[in-house]
């Protein structure tokens, strides 16, 4: 029971181009959604969140876009840039649950 | 910065041998996790763990697995028999409470068992 999808598996962009990967989910009891960026051994780490109230939210580079009537939501990067070559997780949480529901990830590749 | 620490980097295993993770979370966090993610697949969870027992478990987490904080520091995940299908990388986290429950997980490096 896939409730997080990440339908694409890798994403090549230019340096200084916008990335954007996406994200589906299918219960809508989430309430809290969460990107996490991954390299090669190492853990996840926190990247941006937004929360079901909200349909975007901005740090810097990155954005979130969340369209909860598609149960969709999307991370922009712009510009693009070499060191954010990694594997992006989305992720959703939901109040009650002590756990978090990830996707299968998408590997950003931004070429220099 | 505080970091999750696990050990292993990566196990080796025969079929039906017992395997003990290990993790060390962040001192002052209260709540910890195992998650695992087979190659090519989502991140799953498998357990979360807070004030010295089990709070949830997903349903791969039968009864060949179990979770110890034997000393206050270490975090464990056993796996008694081994399956192949137990190939995965093994992700501890903790979380930090007072921080809101999104964003207080730190991740460890993961530990990568692959089963022969």
């Amino acid at each position: 029971d896939q409730q997080v999808k990440q339908n694409s598996p890798s994403l090549s962009v230019q340096e200084g181009r916008i990335s954007i990967l996406n994200c589906d989910y299918t219960n809508s009891m989430f309430d809290y959604f969460l990107w996490y960026k991954k390299y090669p051994a190492e853990g996840p780490t926190f990247l941006i969140s937004i929360s079901s109230i909200k349909d975007k939210n901005e740090d810097g580079r990155f954005t979130v876009f969340l369209n909860k009537s598609a149960k969709h939501l999307s991370l922009h990067i712009v510009p693009s840039q070499p060191g954010d070559s990694a594997v992006y997780f989305c992720a959703a949480d939901q109040t009650g649950a002590n756990n978090l529901f990830f996707g299968t990830g998408t590997r950003l590749t931004v070429i220099p | 910065e505080p970091e999750v620490t696990q050990t292993p980097s990566h196990q080796v295993t025969q079929m039906g041998q017992e395997v003990i993770l290990r993790c060390v979370p962040i001192s002052n966090h209260l709540y910890f996790y195992w998650y695992r993610q087979i190659l090519g697949q989502k991140v799953e969870f498998l357990v979360s763990f807070y004030n010295n027992e089990i709070s949830e478990k997903s349903e791969i987490f039968d009864d060949q697995f179990s979770v110890e904080r034997p000393d206050g520091s270490n975090f464990t995940l056993k796996i008694r028999s081994t399956k192949l299908e137990d190939s995965a990388m093994y992700f501890c986290a903790s979380r930090d409470q007072t921080r809101g429950r999104v964003y207080g997980y730190t991740f460890g490096s993961g530990t990568r068992l692959t089963v022969v």
